[in-house]
C-alpha cells in the first residue's frame, strides 16, 4: 500500500507554454500533499503544501501565480508550470500524506516517482 | 524541524556494513529521526525512523545516542543498488495533526564500490 504516481514522467516543452503535472495517491486518501523541486546535484527544496479544498501554503521565494496548485480531491493533486522558461527546467517531486481517517500511518508521507521537466 | 549535519559523501566495499552518521544536536523532545535515500532519478525512499530507542527493519538499523544528538544509519551488507544520496530528517510527531513538512538538507552520497 501507499503508492504515489506521478504524470508525465517526463515532459519538454517549449519556452512560455504551460505544463500541468499530476500526483495520484492510489491506494490512499491524501489530505495533504507536499510539491518539491530538485536542480541538478542538488537537494529537494519544497515548493508548497497542497491541502485538499484549500489554498496552497507557498515556501518563501517560490511564485505562487507561476506554480499554480489544485487540490481537488483527496487522490490527486496537480502542479501547473506557467510561461515555463528554460530555469524552470528541474525534477519535479511530489508526496502525500496519509490522511486522519487511515487507520495505520497517518500522516505520514510517501513519495512520487518525479517528473522531469525540460523547457526548451 | 531541527537541522541535520551530515558528510557530503561516503563510499563502502559491496558486501560490508556502511554506516552513516547523521549530527541533530538542536532535536527537539517530541521530534523523531527520519531517514530517507534517493537513488539517481527517483523519488525519495523511505528507510526508517525512530524516537530514542534503536530500531531495525527489513532495510536498515537505525542507532540513536542516549542524549538524542546524532544517529546512525547502519545498511548490513551493501550492495550495488545501495548507492543513492541518504538524507537524514528530523520532524515532529506525524499523525496527531496535520503532516508535517519534510525539509531535506545536503544528505550524503553513498559509493558502494564492488
Amino acid at each position: 500500500g501507499a503508492v504515489v504516481s506521478q504524470h508525465p514522467s517526463w515532459v519538454i516543452c517549449k519556452s512560455g507554454t504551460s505544463v500541468k503535472i499530476e500526483c495520484r495517491s492510489l491506494d490512499f486518501q491524501a489530505t495533504t500533499m507536499f510539491w518539491y523541486r530538485q536542480f541538478p546535484k542538488q537537494s529537494l527544496m519544497l515548493m508548497a503544501t497542497s491541502n485538499e479544498g484549500s489554498k496552497a501554503t507557498y515556501e518563501q521565494g517560490v511564485e505562487k501565480d507561476k506554480f499554480l496548485i489544485n487540490h481537488a480531491s483527496l487522490t490527486l493533486s496537480t502542479l501547473t508550470v506557467t510561461s515555463a522558461h528554460p530555469e524552470d527546467s528541474s525534477f519535479y517531486i511530489c508526496s502525500a500524506a496519509k490522511g486522519q481517517s487511515s487507520s495505520s500511518g497517518r500522516g505520514e508521507q510517501f513519495f512520487g516517482p518525479g517528473t522531469r521537466l525540460t523547457v526548451l | 524541524d531541527a537541522k541535520t549535519t551530515q558528510p557530503p559523501s561516503m563510499d563502502c566495499a559491496e558486501g560490508r556494513a556502511a554506516n552513516l552518521p547523521c549530527n541533530h544536536s538542536t532535536i527537539s523532545g517530541n521530534e523523531y529521526v527520519y531517514w530517507y535515500r534517493q537513488i539517481h532519478s527517483q523519488g525519495p525512499q523511505y528507510i526508517i525512523h525512530g524516537l530514542k530507542n534503536n530500531e531495525t527493519n527489513e532495510m536498515a538499523s537505525l542507532i540513536i545516542t542516549e542524549d538524542r544528538k546524532s544517529s546512525t544509519l547502519i545498511l548490513p551488507h551493501a550492495t550495488l543498488r545501495d548507492t543513492a544520496v541518504y538524507y537524514c530528517i528530523v520532524r515532529a510527531t506525524p499523525g496527531y495533526s496535520s503532516a508535517s513538512k519534510i525539509i531535506f538538507g545536503s544528505g550524503t552520497r553513498l559509493s558502494i564500490r564492488p
